[in-house]
């Protein structure tokens, strides 16, 4: 079936530490990006990453899609990442729509 | 730039009134987007516009109608809404299909 699956579904951390997240996709899935909703609601797009690896400060994602799984690396984290990271991808064949997993729930304490 | 903004932030209305919600890009995108994001649940499709056309409707209620004046401005039409259509609504654009969106900050509904 279409499927993005993400894990986990809840994390926390004590500011400064790192994470990994990470999302699974089907066959029928590709172009997989990664968002952060800040509390307000506002989704913010991270990277466009249907392969390979791509780094912004002191985030950093790599996609494998041979093996059909995408990580988001996040590093020295600080409460302003806090928040739900979703990743989402193309479903094959059709140009309009995104497939979007459950999201990660991070929170960051101070 | 890459922004998208909406309008109103915030929208409280009864289930009898007629209100609109307003998208706008200036991006050059060539598809449109509106979601409706439900708490704690990712966002989920409800209208795509290509080129100013209405490409995909998710089986939407006709409660909820969008239009597209032009290529930079999306607006959804809303009418007789039900309490359990209070939501997050969300509209994204991308320059083209299966490229990356971009979301506005959303509108928050309530319907009394």
């Amino acid at each position: 079936g279409i499927q993005v699956e993400q894990s986990p579904p809840d994390l926390i951390l004590q500011e400064g530490a790192n994470s990994t997240l990470r999302c699974n996709f089907s066959d029928s899935v590709n172009n997989l990006q990664w968002f952060h909703q800040n509390p307000w609601g506002q989704l913010i797009n991270l990277f466009y990453i249907p392969s390979g690896t791509k780094q912004n400060g002191r985030l950093s994602a790599t996609t494998v899609a041979t093996e059909r799984y995408s990580l988001l690396y996040i590093s020295s984290s600080q409460t302003t990442d806090s928040g739900v990271y979703f990743c989402a991808g193309w479903v094959v064949d059709s140009n309009y729509q995104l497939i979007w997993g459950a999201g990660t729930k991070l929170i960051i304490k101070p | 730039d890459t922004e998208v903004t909406q309008t109103p932030k915030h929208l409280v209305m009864g289930m009898t009134n007629k209100k609109s919600l307003k998208c706008e890009q200036h991006m050059g995108h060539r598809a449109m987007y509106w979601y409706k994001q439900k708490a704690k649940k990712p966002p989920e499709l409800m209208f795509v516009y290509s080129y100013e056309k209405l490409s995909i409707n998710e089986s939407v209620p006709s409660r909820f109608s969008p239009e597209c004046p032009n290529s930079s401005l999306l607006n959804l039409h809303l009418h007789a809404l039900q309490p359990e259509d209070s939501a997050l609504y969300l509209c994204a654009s991308s320059q083209d299909g299966a490229d990356t969106q971009y979301f506005g900050p959303g509108t928050r509904l309530t319907v009394l």
